[in-house]
C-alpha cells in the first residue's frame, strides 16, 4: 500500500506571493491533518479534513485555507507568504471516522522558504 | 491547545544505552500515542498505549501510563545510531504534540 504522499517536496517563494501544496492520503483513509513544524514552535496543527468537510481547526490565520476532494486528496494554501511561514509542511491521514485518535501516518513533508 | 511537553528537551547517550523521556498531560485521555521523526522528515508511528493500559512493549520499546501522574514515558534499550531522532507524545486528539525530545546516540 502506497504511502502518504507531498508534493512539492521544496519550494522557494517570496513574501506576499501564495502557495499550495497537495497531499495524497493512504488509499481508504479519508482524514487528512495539516501540520506546521518550525525550531521555534515546534509542530502546530493547522486543519484537519474529513470526507471533504473541514472537521478541527488549529490556530492560525485565515492565510491558511485548506480543502479536501472527493478521492480525500487534499490541499492547503497559504496567502500572503510571510518570512515567519518558513517551515516544514506535513500532511498526516488516517482511517478516523469519529475525530477521536487514531494512527496517523505522515508524509516526508514539503519544506517551504520564504525569501 | 492543550499540547504535551516532552522531557528532557534533548538527550545525548552512547550506542548501547537506555534512553529514557516522558510525557505529561493536562486532560483525561483515551489513548497515548509515541511518534519519531528523522530529521526533516515526516514523523512515523512507534506505539499506542490506551488509558487502561499501564505498560506495552514492542521490540525495544517500553511505554508506560500513568493516568494518575497524567504521565507517560518511552523507553528505548539497547539504543543504536539509528535511534538518533525527535521523539513526540500526541495524545487523543491533533492539537496535542509536544515539542519532541531530540535523541542523539553516539557511536
Amino acid at each position: 500500500k502506497a504511502g502518504v504522499t507531498q508534493t512539492p517536496r521544496y519550494l522557494i517563494k517570496t513574501r506576499g506571493q501564495q502557495v499550495t501544496l497537495s497531499c495524497s492520503p493512504i488509499s481508504g483513509h479519508r482524514s487528512v491533518s495539516w501540520y506546521q513544524q518550525t525550531p521555534g514552535q515546534g509542530l502546530q496543527f493547522l486543519f484537519e479534513y474529513f470526507s471533504e468537510t473541514q472537521r478541527n481547526k488549529g490556530n492560525f490565520p485565515g492565510r491558511f485555507s485548506g480543502r479536501q476532494f472527493s478521492n480525500s486528496r487534499s490541499e492547503m494554501n497559504v496567502s500572503t507568504l510571510e518570512l515567519g511561514d518558513s517551515a516544514l509542511y506535513l500532511c498526516a491521514s488516517s482511517r478516523s471516522t469519529s475525530g477521536s485518535t487514531d494512527t496517523q501516518y505522515f508524509g516526508p513533508g514539503t519544506r517551504l522558504t520564504v525569501l | 491547545s492543550q499540547q504535551g511537553e516532552e522531557d528532557p528537551q534533548a538527550l545525548s547517550i552512547q550506542e548501547g544505552e537506555n534512553a529514557t523521556m516522558n510525557c505529561s498531560y493536562k486532560t483525561s485521555i483515551n489513548n497515548l500515542q509515541w511518534y519519531r521523526q528523522n530529521s526533516g522528515r515526516g514523523l512515523v508511528h512507534l506505539i499506542l498505549i490506551r488509558s487502561n493500559e499501564r505498560e506495552k512493549h514492542s521490540g525495544r520499546l517500553r511505554v508506560t501510563l500513568d493516568t494518575s501522574k497524567k504521565s507517560s514515558s518511552l523507553l528505548i534499550t539497547a539504543s543504536r545510531a539509528a535511534d538518533t531522532a525527535s521523539y513526540f507524545c500526541e495524545y487523543d486528539y491533533k492539537l496535542s504534540f509536544g515539542a519532541g525530545t531530540t535523541v542523539t546516540v553516539r557511536a
